[in-house]
């Protein structure tokens, strides 16, 4: 079966460090940019990052960058974010998302999501 | 880029045709796409480019504009299209989504 699945959320202290992880199934995942998204509840859905298949390239919205990073490992099928320096603000579900061949923007498969609580 | 959508809430009934609409700040060219979510589900593509239906996506699903207007019609509702729909640019970093429009039922 094609799927991502989100793990590695949960509630952390404002400052604190967060990795979340994505494993993929059923498709050659070196083949694809994936990319993070997150929602916050209740609330529209937002960019984070994404990667090239090869992870030579990678982009974040102003709002991470500095404090998350995205990295994968193709032998594994895995993507990560790593986060750092968390915030009130960044409280969401996080999704991660399969590009579409070149277009990387275009998200055909999404997880299900893991929740991300920063509070103290 | 900022994307707005319109209406935000649009009330009808299953069979009805539903017309929602998206503009953007500045020209995203066919750069669009739009998505559904339902709620405690992750988002599901359903038109990319403006115009092309996704995998698996049903005919009843059509999109159209160009530039900072686009629309995506629902010819016929059924049952499990009442959601969220979110437009979402890709001409320039970051991607980003509109606020979305809710299709309810009325």
């Amino acid at each position: 079966e094609v799927q991502l699945v989100e793990s590695g959320g949960g509630l952390v202290q404002p400052g604190g460090s967060l990795r979340l992880s994505c494993a993929a199934s059923g498709f050659t995942f070196s083949n694809y940019w994936m990319s993070w998204v997150r929602q916050a509840p209740g609330k529209g859905l937002e960019w984070v990052a994404n990667i090239k298949q090869d992870g030579s390239e990678k982009y974040s919205v102003d709002s991470v960058r500095g404090r998350f990073t995205i990295s994968r490992d193709n032998a594994k099928n895995s993507l990560f974010l790593q986060m750092n320096s968390l915030r009130a603000g960044d409280t969401a579900v996080y999704y991660c998302a399969r590009g579409l061949g070149a277009a990387a923007a275009v998200l055909t498969l999404w997880g299900q999501g893991t929740l991300v609580a920063v509070s103290s | 880029i900022v994307l707005t959508q319109s209406p935000a809430t649009l009330s009808l009934s299953p069979g009805e045709r539903a017309t929602l609409s998206c503009r953007a700040s500045q020209s995203v060219s066919s750069y669009l796409a739009w998505y559904q979510q339902k709620p405690g589900q992750a988002p599901r593509l359903l038109i990319y480019d403006a115009s092309n239906r996704a995998a698996g996506i049903p005919a009843r699903f059509s999109g159209s504009g160009s530039g900072t207007d686009f629309t995506l019609t629902i010819s016929s509702l059924e049952p499990e299209d009442f959601a969220v729909y979110y437009c979402q640019q890709r001409s320039n970093w970051p991607p980003t989504f509109g606020p979305g429009t809710k299709v309810d039922i009325k």
